[in-house]
């Protein structure tokens, strides 16, 4: 089955910096790459996603990059702000519907 | 759209005890997941439902688990007998095109 590798386990960036945080995927099928949001003691939010056939999609201050060659999609955060702290996770999936989460970035905004 | 709405929101129980966590998907979503979530183990799907019918329950840790989905407005899933390793977050989501929209979970203590 799909198998989701997320790096770095922590981040800490400068209020002002970016932060790029990386996922590597098993499943050469999946085509649905979603990336979420948790902060303490809430629940997930998607912030963005991206399908594969699309190799870049931006929204604001936050964008994701795809490689299908090599597996790997990448949130990119540029301008961070200390609310940009929390847990970030990536998933894939094959449908669309089955999530295989990575094991989340804590990221921490020093202001 | 009061969202996706999960009861009860903390639950202590004791080794041995039936537990049983209820889900209300959003209104029109004709997707619902349950999810666990641990330090250890991370965000894992443990079930997923479409038009009220189970899809995929690879994720059901063990004969202990029970989900249903009676009707499109509400499902349950059920731990009998709990035991401590149980003890995790568990988040139901709901969606209609991809997105999924999560709970804000119930946090399951097992004494």
């Amino acid at each position: 089955g799909e198998n989701v590798e997320q790096h770095p386990s922590t981040l800490s960036v400068q209020e002002g910096d970016s932060a790029v945080i990386k996922c590597t995927y098993s499943d050469s099928a999946s085509n649905y790459f979603p990336w979420y949001k948790q902060e303490l003691g809430k629940r997930p939010q998607l912030i963005i996603d991206i399908r594969s056939n699309v190799g870049e999609k931006k929204d604001q201050r936050i964008a994701v990059t795809l490689n299908k060659t090599a597996k790997h999609f990448s949130l990119h955060i540029t301008e961070t702000q200390p609310e940009d702290s929390a847990v970030y996770f990536c998933a894939a999936s094959v449908n669309g519907n089955k999530l295989v989460f990575g094991a989340g970035t804590i990221l921490r905004v020093k202001s | 759209d009061a969202g996706v709405i999960q009861s009860p929101r903390h639950e202590v129980t004791e080794m041995g005890q039936e537990v049983t966590l209820r889900c209300k998907p959003i209104s029109g979503h004709d997707y619902l997941f349950w999810y666990r979530q641990t330090m250890m183990r991370g965000l894992e799907l443990l079930i997923y439902f479409n038009n009220n019918v189970p899809i995929d329950d690879s994720g059901m840790p063990e004969d202990r688990f029970s989900a249903k989905m009676p009707n499109a407005s509400f499902s349950t899933l059920k731990i009998q007998p709990s035991e401590p390793r149980d003890s995790a977050v568990y988040f139901c989501a709901s969606s209609r095109q991809n997105e999924q929209f999560f709970g804000p979970g119930t946090r399951l203590t097992v004494l």
